[in-house]
């Protein structure tokens, strides 16, 4: 059974950065066609897309976190991490991991972030 | 951009919920989903490709639409269906993803 576990630091200092790792368990993160991604819910907001990385290491990000966000893989562990530069307080959210399928055959088709980690807490605060 | 309408949506246990999720520009029925939110929990992938219910999900949960306007309809409300519903996109090139702003669903 796919799971993913998020795991870092819950209080992050102002303009420092936040790292977050994601822990990957029943597949390999380098199965082809599987996507994997970072999401993040201020409190008592929406949600957000920070960014994507997939199976071959292609990331692609928010256009608004650009700047600031990394997104890296290790094959070896089967975990990818989250890399935020210069947080402020508005980085203060839930982050997730998530993973996806997306074919690129004859048709291209999006088959929805199936699996979810549990969410982890990181507030941004001196 | 997405944006979903109502906000909130009060409703009765048994009743029908109908939710919508319009996009600023058409986009491929492929790259639209839909999931649960209920609180303290992680989203729940409900409906992908605007319309395939994901494994698990009750059949009295369906999708449909195209092209700009999509719709999530509930049918007979249950007590665990009371949550927040986002659409999300898939933005095929370059691939970006977005949600929509989510709609709430609570007991009248």
């Amino acid at each position: 059974q796919l799971q993913l576990q998020e795991s870092g630091p819950g209080l992050v200092k102002p303009s420092e950065t936040l790292s977050l790792t994601c822990t990957v368990s029943g597949r390999s993160i380098g199965t082809h066609s599987f996507h994997w991604g970072w999401i993040r819910q201020p409190p008592g907001k929406g949600l957000e897309w920070i960014g994507t990385v997939s199976y071959s290491g292609n990331t692609h990000y928010n256009p608004s976190l650009r700047s600031r966000v990394s997104i890296s893989v290790d094959t070896s562990k089967n975990q990818f991490s989250l890399q935020v530069n210069s947080v402020t307080a508005a980085d203060t959210a839930v982050y997730y991991c998530v993973t996806y399928l997306f074919t690129e055959l004859d048709v291209h088709y999006y088959y929805g972030m199936d699996v979810w980690g549990q969410g982890t807490a990181v507030v941004v605060s001196s | 951009v997405l944006t979903q309408s109502p906000a909130t949506l009060s409703l009765s246990p048994g009743e029908r919920a109908t939710l919508s999720c319009r996009a600023s520009q058409s986009i491929s029925s492929s790259f639209l989903a839909w999931y649960q939110q209920r609180p303290g929990q992680a989203p729940r992938l409900l409906i992908y490709g605007a319309s395939s219910r994901a494994i698990g999900v009750p059949d009295r949960f369906s999708g449909s639409g195209s092209g700009t306007d999509f719709t999530l309809t509930i049918n007979r409300l249950e007590p665990e269906d009371f949550a927040v519903y986002y659409c999300q996109q898939y933005g095929n090139s370059p691939p970006l993803l977005t949600f929509g702003p989510g709609t709430t669903v609570d007991i009248k």
